[in-house]
């Protein structure tokens, strides 16, 4: 079985502030790991994605995240936050060869930057 | 990027009657997703599809039932609706097979209410 956790149902930040959401995974190997973000009233868009390699991924505006094996975790960060990156994050597994491809989803954390 | 159109965007049903949510993909993807998004629970899989004429069950089947008669339109039917089926509906199409290490693309979600 997997399943992916997200400790923090929500995060206020000041913007330019620095930012970390944290996500820990249960899988018996190495998955892919995904983080999504949801926009008020709009579907999710993928931020990045690790499969393999260098453990650090880049994303979207400016978010990263690290897959750490031992710690069983894929955290999201971001150097100084905007306003605009308010909204809701999803941290996703995938199991490597499956032919279905679904995602297991954690419970999303909303982000709150404070002007 | 993939394009993923659910229709209608929202929808107020009254309790047992039928509801019948609507996705079209144009990127030719094989596998598509249903998905209803609640508060605290993240994405939870309802059905799937491999390709045209499959649907399989997901996590939570219950009172759904889905169709993909052609690869591009994959419904899912509420054949009598509950309030408990008050949610957000997602729609995603994915290449499956591990094709771009399973990452999906959604649509921008229906909301539905049951009253």
């Amino acid at each position: 079985a997997q399943s992916v956790t997200q400790p923090d149902a929500r995060v206020t930040v000041s913007e330019g502030a620095s930012l970390q959401l944290r996500c820990k995974y249960s899988y018996s190997a190495t998955p892919y790991l995904f983080w999504y973000v949801q926009y008020p009233r709009q579907g999710l868009q993928l931020l990045l994605k690790y499969y393999s390699g260098d453990p650090v991924v880049q994303g979207v505006n400016s978010f990263e995240a690290e897959f750490s094996k031992s710690n069983s975790s894929f955290h999201l960060q971001k150097a100084s936050v905007h306003w605009s990156d308010s909204a809701v994050y999803f941290c996703a597994l995938s199991r490597r060869g499956s032919a279905l491809g679904r995602l297991h989803f954690g419970a999303g954390t909303q982000l709150i930057v404070i002007p | 990027e993939a394009a993923v159109t659910q229709s209608p965007r929202n929808k107020v049903a009254v309790t047992g009657g039928k509801v019948t949510l609507s996705c079209n993909q144009t990127n030719n993807h094989n596998n598509m997703y249903w998905y209803r998004q609640d508060t605290g629970h993240g994405l939870r899989l309802i059905h799937y599809s491999y390709g045209a004429g499959s649907t399989e069950k997901g996590d939570i089947p219950d009172g759904y039932k889905a169709s993909r008669p052609s690869q591009e339109n994959f419904s899912l039917i509420l054949e009598l609706a509950t309030p408990s089926q008050t949610s957000v509906y997602f729609c995603a199409s994915g290449l499956g097979l591990g094709g771009s290490q399973n990452t999906l693309y959604f649509g921008a979600g229906t909301r539905l209410s049951v009253l």
